[in-house]
């Protein structure tokens, strides 16, 4: 039961380019969605949230889409740097006093330098 | 900066044999979590705590299962029997509030069951 989607496994980009992480869920019940790093041998770090009243939310190079009805969220980054390179999850959290995420699969984002 | 911290980091334990995985959450934190990652799989959701109790638990976190808060810092993670499947990286989570503010994870216990 893949709620949460994310199609790429793995994107190359080249350093200073945009980087365009895509992210597909089923659960219409879900109003959080976030973005997460990983890199080897760490836990993963939180990047950045979207409330599903928004259709946009920008932190710096780090910006995620909501499509709601096409429901689809994506990350974007730019400029793309090296120290970008990670495994980016999307997640998603429902209403109705759940507090778990459910985890997309993972894209493996590698920069070029 | 605050951190979530996991101990230990590596535990190799032979099957059947009951493991505790360690967490001392951030300390203002209200909101525990424990997830699991099977190698090469996604991050899957084991249990939610708050005020000294289970919130929320998967069909993965069985009777073979358990938390607990045994004082005010320290959140463990118990597998009674451990089986070969349980071998997965554990991450502990705290979170100060719930909403979009996002959890703050450990660095993870690699757990390997042989």
């Amino acid at each position: 039961d893949q709620q949460v989607k994310q199609n790429s496994p793995s994107l190359s980009v080249q350093e200073g380019r945009i980087s365009i992480l895509n992210c597909d869920y089923t659960n219409s019940m879900f109003d959080y969605f976030l973005w997460y790093k990983k890199y080897p041998a760490e836990g993963p770090t939180f990047l950045i949230s979207i409330s599903s009243i928004k259709d946009k939310n920008e932190d710096g190079r780090f910006t995620v889409f909501l499509n709601k009805s096409a429901k689809h969220l994506s990350l974007h980054i730019v400029p793309s740097q090296p120290g970008d390179s990670a495994v980016y999850f999307c997640a998603a959290s429902g209403t109705s006093g759940t507090y778990k995420y459910i985890f997309g699969t993972g894209t493996r984002l590698k920069v070029l330098a | 900066e605050p951190e979530v911290t996991q101990t230990p980091s590596h535990q190799v334990t032979q099957m059947g044999q009951e493991v505790i995985l360690r967490c001392v959450p951030i300390s203002n934190h209200l909101y525990f979590y424990w997830y699991r990652q099977i190698l090469g799989q996604k991050v899957e959701f084991l249990v939610s705590f708050y005020n000294n109790e289970i919130s929320e638990k998967s069909e993965i976190f069985d009777d073979q299962f358990s938390v607990e808060r045994p004082d005010g810092s320290n959140f463990t993670l118990k597998i009674r029997s451990t089986k070969l499947e349980d071998s997965a990286m554990y991450f502990c989570a705290s979170q100060i509030l719930t909403g979009g503010n996002g959890y703050t994870f450990g660095s993870g216990t690699r757990l390997t069951v042989v």
